[in-house]
């Protein structure tokens, strides 16, 4: 199976407080990309960061990070000092180079972040 | 590059109308996807087009769904009749050859099916 699980439905923390979102994926492909998208209330999906399978350094872009480890398969999303401004909905993606540029997006999870 | 453009952003309708919604591709990207998005089932990938060329459209709910791209610069997703159960998101998404890079996705539409 090829598959995406975001096993976090909703997150709720309050502003300041460190988070992570976790995302683990299935594929028979050894060359496969995997993506973050984030969904804020106004609807538009932003992409946050593409991974390829073949490098796994982690990766740190200011208050965000993230864990790419192949032999959980998992890609995981930190926020570091949560902000107000990170409420949306994050989406975690798997494109096996198979697909044929075809991306699989896992469920999502609702992250809140209360001031 | 303004991105990837559809429209209308909202569309209302009456059961039974014809409805299509519309999608301008980055220009030079050779793929092109619809997806739909609902609380229920998440995001889930329509169809997609390479070149013009449908190449999958297995997750098109059923024979009322119907997508087009005539020329490399639109794309056409057409329901008709429309259902209340179609009510949905839809988005429209494009990337360049190659399987590194990411989809740009369009600011969808927002239909709602009464």
């Amino acid at each position: 199976a090829q598959k995406v699980t975001q096993a976090q439905t909703e997150i709720s923390v309050v502003e300041k407080e460190d988070v992570t979102l976790d995302c683990v994926y299935e594929t028979r492909d050894t060359t496969y990309y995997l993506f973050w998208y984030k969904q804020p209330p106004s609807g538009e999906l932003v992409f946050l960061i593409r991974r390829n399978s073949f490098d796994e350094q982690n990766e740190i872009s200011g208050r965000y990070s993230w864990n790419f480890q192949k032999s959980t398969s998992s890609f995981n999303f930190t926020i570091t000092a949560s902000q107000v401004v990170d409420s949306a909905v994050y989406f975690c993606a798997l494109k096996p180079h198979s697909s044929a540029s075809k991306i699989i997006f896992g469920s999502g999870t609702r992250l809140s972040i209360r001031p | 590059d303004a991105g990837v453009i559809q429209s209308p952003r909202h569309e209302v309708t009456e059961m039974g109308q014809e409805v299509t919604l519309r999608c301008k591709p980055i220009s030079g990207h050779d793929y092109l996807f619809w997806y739909r998005q609902t609380m229920m089932r998440g995001l889930e990938l329509l169809i997609y087009f390479n070149n013009n060329v449908p190449i999958d459209d297995s997750g098109m709910p059923e024979d009322r769904f119907s997508a087009k791209m005539p020329n490399a610069s639109f794309s056409t997703l057409k329901i008709q009749p429309s259902e209340p159960r179609d009510s949905a998101v839809y988005f429209c998404a494009s990337n360049p050859s190659g399987g590194r890079t990411e989809a740009f996705f369009g600011q969808g539409t927002r239909l709602t099916v009464v």
